[in-house]
């Protein structure tokens, strides 16, 4: 079974504040997304990354940054957190031909 | 770029009943569309996925069609359990990017 895993399953933070959130996955997928997860708003694609040190920025980039050093990490930087980010934080992996994607728990943040 | 619309937001089937959920999308090149199902506190998991070149697929209870021409894609569940219940999203896209619906909360009455 293929297993993503997220570093916390729930945060607070307060606003300013630099927040990492890391992902690690065991498939040795060439993929891995992070996604922002809000009622009403779906799921909404921040960054992705097809290789090591590559990334290319999704639908709403803005505020956030990535960092992939290894293949089966992938992790999300807040630089300066602020009230609006306040959300629920999804990683996914996945293959590079296929399409699929597996999601990890996810980890619910707070900025207060 | 692709923009993957879901209907119903909410649905409350009796248990043995039959659920569908719909999405539609926009973009022709799209080619994969997977489905979600989320259950409270958890991460999405992938319940089935169909490619543009199958019409329709089936996993026990669980099935969805494709309808390339008219780019809509349902997914069907046939005589639905309380454990059915959960948010389920539809997803549509390629390879390395996929859009998703914006969910529909099943519920199943026992």
């Amino acid at each position: 079974d293929v297993k993503v895993t997220q570093s916390s399953r729930y945060l607070v933070k307060r606003t300013g504040e630099k927040v990492f959130l890391e992902c690690v996955q065991d498939m040795d997928h060439e993929n891995m997304f992070w996604y922002r997860q809000d009622p009403g708003l779906g799921l909404r694609l921040i960054y992705f990354s097809y290789d090591v040190k590559m990334k290319e920025k999704g639908d709403i980039p803005e505020g956030y940054s990535v960092s992939r050093e290894k293949k089966e990490r992938f992790s999300l930087i807040l630089e300066s957190a602020s009230t609006n980010q306040t959300s629920m934080y999804l990683c996914a992996s996945g293959t590079r031909d296929t399409g699929e994607q597996y999601f990890g728990p996810g980890t619910r943040l707070t900025v207060t | 770029g692709e923009n993957v619309e879901q209907h119903p937001s909410t649905l409350s089937v009796q248990e043995g009943d039959s659920a569908v959920i719909k999405c539609t999308y926009s973009d022709s090149a799209s080619n994969y569309f997977p489905w979600y199902k989320q259950e409270l506190g958890k991460g999405p998991q992938l319940i089935i996925d169909i490619r543009s070149n199958v019409g329709e697929k089936k996993d026990q209870r669980i099935a969805v069609t494709l309808n390339k021409t008219a780019k809509h894609f349902s997914l069907h569940i046939t005589e639905t359990q309380p454990e059915d219940s959960a948010v389920y999203f539809c997803g549509g896209g390629g390879a390395n990017n996929l859009f998703f619906g914006t969910g529909t909360r099943l519920t199943v009455i026992p």
